[in-house]
């Protein structure tokens, strides 16, 4: 059974602090790992990873994927209270549908608090 | 970019009524799109793959005769909870899957739609 876990479930931590959100995975057919941040309603795109090694970076936040470990690593630095949010880990993966289309696995997300 | 449309965003229902909530790609077409339910302080959980022209693939557990999925088109797939019960009451987000290159290779990803928050009574 394909499965994404995240670690740790909630994280609160003081503006400025550096953050490392963690996930692991173990799919079959992985093709990538999504990175998500989510609010109030509908996730939003932070990062695609495919290839090991090699970090991805936007602003304050950097993430990387290592295949042979199965995880990855979501980085943020000087963390902001706006940072304040459920990330969200997810894999995508072979599914079931025609053609065996992919189909993304979630994790059960990290929820983050930056206090001021 | 690619925008993936939710309706509605948020609907009240009585118990024993069916629900239906639409998920449009609007400016690209998707073969695939996915459904999930998200419950409170949970992830989100993946409920089917929606195929067009064929039938939704479901997930383990998940009844396909309370949840129905209609793939009529390459931009709209439709989810419709029946007999709907409070325990239906969730939050339920679609996504499709839109092609990009990066590095010379060919990726999906994954695009959401704002997402309906049912609430049964």
């Amino acid at each position: 059974e394909d499965k994404v876990v995240q670690s740790p479930l909630s994280l609160v931590v003081h503006e400025g602090d550096t953050v490392t959100l963690n996930c692991s995975y173990e799919v079959t057919n992985f093709r990538s790992l999504l990175w998500y941040k989510q609010e109030k309603k509908a996730p939003t795109f932070l990062f695609m990873l495919t290839s090991s090694g090699i970090e991805k970076k936007s602003g304050r936040l950097s993430s990387i994927l290592d295949k042979k470990e199965l995880f990855s690593i979501l980085n943020i630095t000087a963390t902001q209270t706006g940072d304040s949010a459920i990330y969200l880990c997810a894999v995508e993966a072979r599914g079931l549908g025609s053609q065996g289309a992919q189909k993304l696995v979630f994790g059960q997300g990290t929820r983050l608090t930056i206090n001021p | 970019g690619a925008v993936v449309s939710q309706h509605p965003s948020r609907v009240i229902c009585k118990s024993g009524t069916s629900v239906k909530i639409e998920c449009r790609s609007l400016d690209f077409q998707a073969t695939t799109m996915f459904w999930y339910r998200q419950f409170p302080k949970k992830s989100l959980m993946l409920m089917a793959t929606s195929n067009e022209g064929s039938k939704a693939t479901y997930e383990q557990g998940v009844e396909k005769d309370k949840f129905l999925i209609n793939h009529a088109s390459l931009t709209l797939s439709t989810l419709t909870v029946t007999s709907a019960h409070p325990e239906d009451s969730s939050f339920y987000i679609c996504s499709a899957s839109y092609p990009s290159w990066d590095r010379g290779r060919l990726n999906t990803e994954a695009f959401f739609g704002q997402g309906t928050r049912l609430t049964v009574v």
